[in-house]
């Protein structure tokens, strides 16, 4: 079935690096791709999406473009402040029997220090 | 304000004993799901419903039961013959045919 696999946390950077947490995926069809984020004990938040290949998504100065040659789906930002201190997550659409569903990558705890 | 709400935010379960979780959504979407968040590990689907009177088993349903009455509301029971119930719990809903999930707050069950 399908995939997420993310990149293995935690990560810890300072404030104003930069920052890449990447995602492949494996999918049997042409998937859109997501990033949410988590807040310390709270939902999930959308971040950004792309439907399909070459497609940007972008938000808060973060983005990520679907390489459909690559699998791969990574999330950047030019320069992290403390604020950015959460989970992400990594997720694919999977259309199964007329329901969209989706799939998650075990997430990863971004920790930016001041 | 249209959202999604959970209730409560913390539930304790004692041996033995049903529990069930809340989930209210005002913002007109036909699909709801429940996902299951154990530590360090990602979402895991447990069931989901597209329309109202309908609801489909997910990946772990095993010990948990849903029901789909009304189209904004989609509650959890996790059932005593859940052996190990301790996770947080978040519900979702999109739009019939939409990717886009947007969750509730989560609650976070705990095993007295």
């Amino acid at each position: 079935g399908d995939s997420v696999t993310q990149m293995e946390g935690p990560v810890t950077l300072s404030e104003e690096a930069f920052l890449t947490i990447n995602c492949t995926y494996t999918a049997t069809g042409y998937p859109s791709l997501f990033w949410y984020v988590q807040y310390p004990g709270e939902g999930l938040q959308l971040l950004l999406k792309a439907t399909k290949a070459d497609d940007k998504g972008s938000n808060k100065g973060f983005e990520a473009t679907y390489r459909k040659e690559t699998t791969s789906f990574h999330l950047e930002k030019g320069s992290v402040q403390v604020s950015d201190s959460a989970v992400y997550f990594c997720a694919l659409s999977d259309q199964t029997q007329g329901a969209q569903k989706l799939v998650f990558g075990q997430g990863t705890r971004l920790t930016i220090n001041p | 304000d249209g959202g999604i709400t959970q209730s409560p935010k913390y539930l304790f379960r004692k041996e033995g004993q049903n529990v069930t979780l809340s989930c209210e959504q005002n913002l007109n979407h036909d699909a709801m799901y429940w996902y299951r968040q154990d530590p360090g590990q990602g979402l895991r689907l447990i069931y989901y419903s597209q329309i109202v009177n309908d609801f489909q088993k997910g990946d772990i349903a095993e010990g948990y039961s849903v029901s789909r009455e009304k189209k904004e509301s989609f509650p959890l029971t996790v059932t005593s013959a859940q052996k190990n119930p301790t996770a947080f719990y978040l519900c979702a809903s999109s739009l019939s045919g939409g990717e886009t999930q947007y969750f509730g707050p989560g609650t976070r069950l705990l095993v007295l």
